[in-house]
């Protein structure tokens, strides 16, 4: 099994909502990310887990709220979103650094869009 | 910090001709660099990826790239185009924290 699944596929919320994205894997994979994607750019990232503990936040704003609750599972949790942060939001898993393979395997992602 | 450029924003290629697409690095170290390709509104697939095991590395789909250190580049080809191949195609680089740093994408376009 070589799948990252996220749900939703597809989520639009107003800006007082709150949400949470999800992103699973069974790879074995002790390093997980939280990607954002707008439209016509590249991937950037924004958090990294590592063996369950956040490693890297890229100084995301508050209002995205990640948490690992085991290895296997990653949720991004979603309040007072601004339009603005309407993107694809992609989850990836991989290796840690310093063991096995190198590459990162993607989810098909999240389509947010905040009204 | 470690970086890709990607030249060309768009490249378009007649199915069956030849398809490149350039990619250049900034790195004082050899790094581990990968090409992945994104289909309209899907996540990305791993193509293939150079940690520095072989130079010339083949992928999935008859995809290669060769990786020159002295031109700091890992140019992605495939001999011949196919319409399935149109695509988004993204080079990154490991930063060595296993997070990938993205380059800013080259949209493949293939003609009849």
């Amino acid at each position: 099994d070589t799948e990252v699944t996220q749900t939703p596929k597809h989520l639009v919320m107003g800006m007082t909502n709150k949400k949470s994205l999800k992103c699973e894997q069974h790879m074995g994979h002790r390093a997980m990310y939280w990607y954002k994607q707008k439209a016509k750019k590249p991937p950037e990232l924004m958090f990294v887990y590592s063996y369950e503990k956040l490693s890297i936040n890229e100084s995301v704003p508050s209002r995205f709220s990640p948490e690992c609750p085991n290895s296997s599972l990653l949720n991004l949790h979603l309040h007072a979103l601004q339009p603005e942060d309407s993107a694809l939001y992609l989850c990836a898993s991989s290796s840690p650094p310093g063991q096995g393979n190198t590459e990162a395997f993607f989810g098909q992602g999240t389509r947010l869009t905040v009204v | 910090a470690q970086s890709v450029t990607q030249l060309g924003s768009h490249v378009s290629v007649s199915e069956g001709a030849l398809v490149l697409l350039r990619c250049n690095y900034s790195s004082s170290v050899p790094p581990y660099l990968f090409w992945y390709v994104q289909y309209p509104n899907q996540g990305l697939q791993l193509l293939l990826k150079y940690t520095s095991a072989a130079t010339l590395v083949k992928g999935i789909n008859g995809f290669e790239a060769e990786f020159k250190k002295s031109e700091t580049s890992f140019h992605l080809t495939k001999p011949s185009a196919h319409m399935s191949d149109a695509a988004e195609y993204f080079c990154a680089v490991d930063t060595g924290r296993r997070a990938l740093t993205f380059g800013s994408g080259t949209r493949l376009q293939v003609q009849p």
